[in-house]
């Protein structure tokens, strides 16, 4: 059974950097037929799609994010993470990492999610 | 950036019903649709994709359909564990993926 597992600080200040680390149980991050993806929710709000990471390092992200973002990857540890500089209000969320079938591009499954809050 | 909208936003429905939750896309997108399900304090938990085939472990009271830009996802016999918000979401043309505002059941 996959399971992906969110850690990392849950309060951040403004203009600092945002960082959540995903670990990945019951498979590899190195399977080459899956990307590893970061999504967002805002409380009470819709999903937000940020950026996935290949096991290679090559990453993929959204336009939205791509001068403030970096996702990672860290295979020796089974591991992918998100840095998100630059912080504000605006990005107090959930935030979820996901697996995406590399020849699909559906999630499956998902992290059980981080509240991170941008406060001073 | 592909747009998708659901309606209705909320949807009250008793249980034993049978509804139908509507997304549609800004363009086609052929059948690369996506449906998820998220309960209060969960993560989203994939139903459908493909337009219309089910995830693992998914009963076959949910079903999706559509193609192009115009998708339903058809749940019949509510009972109390179907109330909760359903999103669908696109990966037709990306970056980025991009996911409806979700449509919610309620009881009615």
């Amino acid at each position: 059974q996959v399971q992906l597992q969110e850690s990392g600080p849950r309060l951040v200040k403004p203009s600092q950097t945002l960082s959540l680390t995903c670990t990945v149980s019951g498979d590899s991050v190195t399977t080459g037929d899956y990307y590893w993806s970061w999504i967002r929710q805002h409380p009470g709000k819709g999903l937000e799609w940020i950026g996935y990471v290949y096991y290679t390092g090559g990453t993929y992200y959204n336009p939205s994010f791509k001068s403030r973002l970096n996702i990672s990857v860290d295979t020796s540890k089974n591991q992918f993470s998100l840095r998100l500089n630059s912080v504000t209000a605006a990005d107090t969320a959930v935030y979820y990492c996901a697996r995406d079938l590399r020849h699909g591009n559906w999630f499956d499954p998902w992290g059980q999610g981080a509240l991170v809050t941008v406060s001073s | 950036e592909i747009m998708m909208t659901q309606s209705p936003d909320t949807l009250s429905v008793s249980p034993g019903e049978r509804v139908t939750l509507s997304c549609r896309a800004s363009q086609s997108i052929s059948s690369n649709l996506a449906w998820y399900q998220q309960k209060p304090g969960q993560a989203p938990r994939l139903l459908i994709y493909g337009a219309s085939t089910r995830a693992t472990g998914i009963p076959a009271k949910f079903s999706g359909s559509g193609s192009g830009t115009e998708f339903t996802l058809t749940i019949s016999s509510l009972q109390s564990e179907d109330f909760a918000v359903y999103y669908c979401q696109q990966y037709d043309n990306w970056p980025p993926y991009t996911f409806g505002q979700g449509t919610k059941l309620d009881v009615k």
